[in-house]
């Protein structure tokens, strides 16, 4: 059965250092998405992403957070300057999109996760 | 902006027992609403899927109600197993015209042997 992954399960890094986490889809899904999940708290939204471009984005989405799919498969995380705030389960999900049916219909697949640890 | 409430918490049962977990949102604008399961340290697993026109969703022992209006959906959970231990979370897609899901903070599942 189709899922999708997410690589590294674990990565440990320095405060002030850049991170990219990686997903990749399932394959024939449109919409992507990140969301995180801090220890002991609630799942929250990041972002979304749709046509190469970000559809909708929380507040916790600043100008130290970018997405990117450089090809057909991946969709990257990327975070200029972590800060041990960041330091979170981050978890990848894609839908079908107009494939599947309008997107409000979807159900989201979600990746297992990264954990991201900044010392 | 769309809060989810997941009520109780914690729930520790006997193995063999029925239960009910619930979640209430806010917002009652929402395009569907998703239950998943969480075990320790991992990711989501999505259990059921229950789109805003339905009523409630059946995966085997598991029966997801949803009343929109009143903002509220029950997850039954029918002849618990030690191997159903796991955090249950609700999450709302939409609300304020948004197509983001919205989650709850969980209900942590103990099934006793």
């Amino acid at each position: 059965e189709p899922e999708v992954t997410q690589t590294p399960s674990h990565q440990v890094t320095q405060m002030g250092q850049e991170v990219i986490l990686r997903c990749v889809p399932i394959s024939n899904h449109l919409y992507f998405y990140w969301y995180r999940q801090i220890l002991g708290q609630k799942v929250e939204f990041l972002v979304s992403f749709y046509n190469n471009e970000i559809s909708e984005k929380s507040e916790i989405f600043d100008d130290q957070f970018s997405v990117e799919r450089p090809d057909g498969s991946n969709f990257t995380l990327k975070i200029r300057s972590t800060k041990l705030e960041d330091s979170a389960m981050y978890f990848c999900a894609s839908i079908p999109g107009l494939a599947g049916g309008p997107r409000a219909y979807n159900e989201q697949f979600f990746g297992p996760g990264t954990r991201l640890t900044v010392l | 902006k769309q809060e989810v409430t997941q009520i109780p918490a914690a729930l520790s049962v006997p193995e063999g027992e029925n239960l009910v977990l619930n979640c209430s949102f806010t917002d009652s604008a929402i395009y569907n609403l998703q239950w998943f399961r969480q075990d320790p340290g991992k990711g989501l697993t999505s259990l059921l899927l229950i789109q805003s026109s339905q009523r409630e969703q059946t995966s085997g022992r598991l029966n997801a109600s949803l009343d929109k209006s009143s903002g509220r959906s029950t997850l039954y959970i029918a002849a618990s197993q030690p191997g159903d231990s796991a955090t249950y979370l609700c999450a709302v897609l939409g609300g304020a015209g948004s197509y983001q899901l919205t989650f709850g903070k969980g209900t942590k599942l103990s099934v006793i042997p």
